[in-house]
């Protein structure tokens, strides 16, 4: 495997399920981000962690819950979404030297649909 | 606060047509970097370049090329000679600083720009 790479790429879950996305980088990056992607909406950044640390959270609801276990897997776990929770949520990764800002390379995405 | 605006929503062109994507910014930083990412209907968002603000000079890579004018605050960029598979959403982005509290590690997204390249 190289790259970032996401599982599953599409999850159909109802508003009472309790799933994970998952996001694995090959890239030997020390940061890692969850973005969402809505239709007809910007990428909006939901968390950044360095070094497994948490280091940004977006005002995402409680219901989106982040976890990095080592600088190589993030994951998000969901419960009780919404139907406006529906997107693709993508996942990134940067090197994370300190004095420059380094280039985010992304994973394909997982296309969520809440029912 | 930063703030990228890609005005164009979509553009469609022929094959073998050039097209311009505008891209203008706005940040109060001095030290800034800006990148263009390809998005095509797989949904990987795919890293074209990165520039930063202290590096003014266009580049070219293949059929892609980037006018960066910091006067204008805009960082264009051109496909020329289209091909089918350049059709996709591409998206301008800004990052601020590096270790600075509010814009560290943070992309600023524009909106996107559709291109539909036609045979």
């Amino acid at each position: 495997e190289t790259g970032v790479t996401q599982t599953p790429r599409h999850l159909v879950m109802g508003m009472t399920n309790k799933k994970s996305l998952k996001c694995e980088q090959h890239l030997g990056h020390n940061a890692m981000y969850w973005y969402k992607q809505s239709a007809k909406k910007p990428l909006e950044l939901m968390f950044v962690y360095n070094f497994k640390e948490q280091t940004e959270n977006n005002s995402v609801p409680s219901r989106f819950s982040p976890e990095c276990p080592n600088s190589s897997h993030l994951f998000l776990h969901l419960h009780t979404l919404q139907p406006e929770d529906s997107a693709l949520y993508l996942c990134a990764s940067s090197q994370d030297r300190g004095n420059i800002a380094d280039t985010q390379y992304f994973g394909p995405g997982t296309r969520l649909t809440v029912l | 606060a930063q703030k990228v605006t890609q005005a164009q929503t979509e553009i469609s062109v022929v094959e073998k047509e050039d097209v311009t994507l505008d891209c203008v910014y706005e940040t109060r930083d001095t030290t800034y970097y800006l990148f263009w990412y390809k998005q095509p209907p797989s949904g990987e968002l795919v890293f074209l370049i990165r520039r930063n603000s202290f590096d003014e000079q266009n580049e070219i890579s293949g059929r892609y090329s980037w006018n960066f004018q910091k006067s204008t605050s805009s960082f264009n960029f051109t496909i020329t000679a289209s091909q089918v598979v350049d059709s996709a959403v591409y998206f301008c982005a800004l990052s601020g600083p590096p270790r600075t509290t509010d814009s560290w590690g943070k992309l600023q997204f524009g909106a996107g720009t559709q291109v539909v390249v036609t045979p």
